[in-house]
């Protein structure tokens, strides 16, 4: 089965801190994407990348920054956290050209910013 | 991305009962998918549509490829408690999937 690892399930941070996301998947996936997922917004999509070192915004890309050095791993980087990006952070990974079949989502940070 | 708008926000119903949901949009897609997800836990793909029409099943669920391509919908027939979860609707456009807001469901014995 294809896995998509986060790091972390829960995250507290101050506000102002930098902040670090990490997601690991095993499968060889080109693509990665990440989500942030609020009460009634449904899921929106920050940052994604179809690519080692290649990088593209999503609809909510402001105050994020991503990282992508090797396949496997997508970072999402908050530069200076503040309480409105607390919030449910889901990676997904896919393969291109298999279609959405091959996009797979990890279990999720929450992360609450104080 | 464009948007999706999905209804109900949220349902609460008896175990048995069928349920019904679904996802308008004012562009064309080429593909609809519907995801649930349980509590604490990502999305999870139930169901993929990819041509207009398209009538598919999944045991109790069956979801429909609007023939406009700009809809879909969602059926659970016979609900059991571990249906509760969030549905999303998604649609594809280009290398990532636009989500509608998601239908709560829940579930009593």
């Amino acid at each position: 089965d294809v896995k998509v690892t986060q790091s972390s399930r829960y995250l507290v941070k101050r506000t102002g801190e930098k902040v670090f996301l990490e997601c690991v998947q095993d499968m060889d996936h080109e693509n990665m994407f990440w989500y942030r997922q609020d009460p009634g917004l449904g899921l929106r999509l920050i940052y994604f990348s179809y690519d080692v070192k290649m990088k593209e915004k999503g609809d909510i890309p402001e105050g994020y920054s991503v990282s992508r050095e090797k396949k496997e791993r997508f970072s999402l980087i908050l530069e200076s956290a503040s309480t409105n990006q607390t919030s449910m952070y889901l990676c997904a990974s896919s393969i291109p050209g298999q279609g959405p079949y091959g996009y797979t989502f990890g279990s999720g940070t929450r992360l609450t910013v104080v | 991305g464009q948007q999706l708008n999905q209804s109900p926000q949220s349902m609460f119903i008896q175990e048995g009962e069928d349920v019904s949901m679904n996802c308008t949009s004012s562009s064309i897609f080429n593909t609809w998918l519907w995801y649930k997800q349980d509590p604490g836990e990502g999305p999870v793909l139930l169901i993929a549509l990819y041509k207009a029409g398209e009538l598919t099943s999944n045991g109790r669920l069956t979801a429909q490829f609007g023939i406009t391509r700009k809809d879909s919908f969602l059926n659970i027939s016979a609900s059991i408690p571990s249906d509760v979860g969030i549905y999303f609707c998604a649609a594809n456009s280009g290398y990532a999937l636009n989500f509608g807001k998601g239908t709560s469901l829940l579930v009593t014995p």
